[in-house]
């Protein structure tokens, strides 16, 4: 069975800084698929950033980019110049590559981010 | 604004009520979930329909029936609930068929309170 641990419950940072968010997991997949969301208090589920583990290329969206490294089953977040809209619980999840089947997501615990002015 | 629309916002109701909830997506998405999150815990899967079929329960109390009478449309019937039943259900869509890799496109979620 895969798990995804997000070591880090809380994080803080200052607005315009840069700040990672961690995210480990355990497979026995070599073919999956691994997402970033965000929730912020408004509650809905928003899509940060996704990474295909057949890709040695980290992904990057704007001010968000990934550290992928497939070998330890790591999968961090950076957040560049932080913004105040930034402030969410962030959520790492993984998909299993499988075609035919369903793409079940499965979520980290979430770390919670408070972006500072 | 979201792509995927859930309602109501809000729900409180006793535990010997009939309720539904409802989402609807208008993206062409054939794949749509249901998903149950306690505060402070991420979200739990609990339904899955492909092409209108269910293709995943969870292992989910028959308390909760889900439809889905069309393609855009995805209903959660409510029946004898329980406290702990009391959590945000949030609905999600993608595309399905071969790429099952597709991100999925979550709601603003239905607040459940059950007293």
């Amino acid at each position: 069975a895969q798990t995804v641990t997000q070591s880090q419950p809380e994080m803080s940072v200052q607005e315009a800084e840069t700040v990672t968010l961690s995210c480990t997991y355990d497979t026995s997949e070599n073919n999956y698929y691994l997402f970033w969301y965000k929730q912020p208090p408004s509650r809905q589920m928003i899509l940060v950033i996704r990474q295909e583990a057949y890709k040695q290329q980290n992904a990057t969206e704007n001010r968000f980019s990934v550290n992928f490294q497939k070998a330890a089953k790591s999968f961090s977040l950076k957040i560049s110049d932080s913004q105040l809209g930034d402030t969410a619980m962030y959520f790492c999840a993984f998909m299993k590559q499988k075609y035919g089947s369903q793409g079940n997501l499965i979520f980290g615990k979430g770390t919670k981010l408070s972006v500072k002015p | 604004d979201t792509e995927v629309t859930q309602t109501p916002k809000h729900l409180v109701m006793g535990m010997t009520n009939k309720k539904s909830l409802k989402c609807e997506q208008h993206m062409g998405h054939r794949a749509m979930y249901w998903y149950k999150q306690k505060a402070k815990k991420p979200p739990e899967l609990m339904f899955v329909y492909s092409y209108e079929k269910l293709s995943i329960n969870e292992s989910v109390p028959s308390r909760f029936s889900p439809e889905c009478p069309n393609s855009s449309l995805l209903n959660l019937h409510l029946h004898a609930l329980q406290p702990e039943d009391s959590a945000l259900y949030l609905c999600a869509s993608s595309q399905a068929g071969g790429a099952w890799n597709q991100p999925q496109h979550f709601g603003d979620g239905t607040r459940l309170s059950i007293l």
